[in-house]
């Protein structure tokens, strides 16, 4: 069956950076592009943007641009969201979910505290 | 970008209450509407995807309809474990948008 796991909670200090990975099986990667969303904590869904699984271009959205760096290793059916110069406003729970939007990543907390 | 406008953003409900939660889209999505519902502490699951189309598994209590710029959500009789909050989302775009949310509560 189609699974995405995603890597761990992470604490991070201001400034950090952090690597999520969402790791996919049960299905041929390339099929179905990836795409992340950002919830903040008591907030509703944001879309962050997604990844051509073929290509690997990213096209991320409006106010995700700059900092957010979204990648693949296909070698091992792994997409990875990165994100740099960590700002109070980053703690959320991001998620990985397929274009087909029926599959979603278990979702990754990562706080920014100092 | 299309927006989602959805309503209302809250509601009260008792067991076995029929449920209608709305959602406007900025423009034409034909019918390429998704709901999700999500429960704290989890990823969203979708329920309902192509505005009518129930995911397997999904209580046939769900239902969706719309097509264009309105949607609609019913849950034709509430359980104990509908209590959620329901994000509708379109997928016309590549680039997603999701309603704000309908966080259903127990009167």
């Amino acid at each position: 069956q189609v699974q995405l796991v995603q890597s761990g909670s992470e604490l991070k200090k201001p400034g950090a950076s952090v690597k999520v990975s969402c790791k996919a099986s049960g299905y041929t990667f390339i099929s179905y592009a990836m795409n992340w969303v950002r919830q903040a904590p008591g907030q509703g869904l944001e879309w962050m943007g997604w990844i051509n699984t073929n290509t690997g271009n990213p096209t991320y959205a409006q106010g995700f641009t700059g900092r957010f760096v979204f990648s693949l290793d296909t070698s091992v059916s792994t997409a990875y969201l990165q994100i740099s110069s960590l700002k109070a406003e980053d703690t959320a729970v991001y998620y990985c979910a397929l274009s087909s939007s029926k599959h979603w990543g278990q979702g990754t907390l990562v706080t920014v505290s100092s | 970008d299309i927006q989602m406008t959805q309503s209302p953003s809250s509601l009260s409900a008792s067991v076995g209450d029929r449920v209608t939660i709305t959602c406007r889209a900025s423009q034409s999505i034909s019918y390429y509407l998704n709901w999700y519902q999500q429960k704290p502490g989890k990823a969203p699951k979708l329920l309902i995807s192509a505005a009518s189309s129930l995911q397997s598994g999904v209580p046939s209590r769900f239902s969706g309809s719309g097509s264009g710029t309105d949607f609609t959500l019913t849950i034709s009789s509430l359980q104990p474990e509908d209590f959620a909050t329901y994000y509708c989302q379109q997928s016309y775009s590549t680039s997603w948008t999701f309603g704000l949310g309908t966080k259903v509560e127990i009167k």
